[in-house]
């Protein structure tokens, strides 16, 4: 895809575990932002990263952000099974252009009780 | 309990049918999206208003059109409805650059 690529597609853990997922870009970015889907459902807002931001942290959460590699990653400690659900990052592109968000394909995390 | 809503759920309709998915937000954001996403794929861009008689399409190309006449209100129509438009359509609203998105449920919509 020319918007750019998560990394796992699939990722199946143990309750318990680290769960890392990354997303590479590839066009610069105002800001970047991860979102959670249960199945069928729509998305749910997790955390929101600006470009001049290196790391953020919400909770179990810890988003990291490398605008040279054009990169991100989503560290989620201590899963539980709530927390099975796809997970997609979206880039805010900068400058002009259509507005609006920019998502990639998803992360599918399954966490094993 | 969610801030926007869109009805309804789910929708199996015939072809040629003339549809309108409804998507309401209660928290007074201008900006306003529509986007597609077919199972287990990425969410396209079809439509988006920065506020009230303002719309534009995005980056993926749709037959269906949408209106903002008022900031709360942006609905979806297709005239004439494909077994192609068969897909989930979510609506998103947003306060601003710096500020997340905030997802409707979505409609799942099936052309038969």
């Amino acid at each position: 895809s020319q918007q750019g690529e998560e990394d796992p597609q699939a990722l199946s853990i143990q309750e318990g575990e680290n769960a890392t997922m990354n997303c590479s870009y590839k066009t610069s970015i105002n800001n970047l932002q991860w979102y959670r889907q249960n199945s069928g459902r729509g998305l749910v807002h997790l955390i929101l990263i600006r470009s001049n931001e290196r790391e953020k942290h919400s909770g179990r959460l810890r988003v990291t952000l490398d605008t040279s590699k054009k990169s991100s990653s989503l560290l989620i400690t201590a899963s539980r099974a709530a927390d099975t659900a796809s997970y997609f990052c979206a880039r805010r592109r900068a400058g002009g252009g259509a507005d609006g968000l920019t998502f990639g394909k998803g992360t599918h995390l399954i966490i094993q009780p | 309990e969610a801030d926007i809503y869109q009805t309804p759920r789910y929708l199996v309709i015939g072809t040629g049918k003339k549809i309108t998915l409804e998507c309401s937000q209660t928290m007074g954001h201008d900006k306003m999206y529509w986007y597609q996403q077919d199972p287990g794929m990425e969410l396209h861009l079809i439509h988006y208003s920065y506020g009230v008689n303002s719309t534009e399409k995005g980056d993926l190309s749709s037959e269906s059109t949408v209106s903002r006449i008022r900031t709360e209100h942006f609905p979806l129509t297709l005239e004439s409805a494909r077994p192609s438009h068969t897909s989930q359509y979510l609506c998103a609203s947003s306060d601003g650059t710096y500020y997340g998105y905030t997802f409707g449920s979505g409609t799942r919509l099936t052309v038969v």
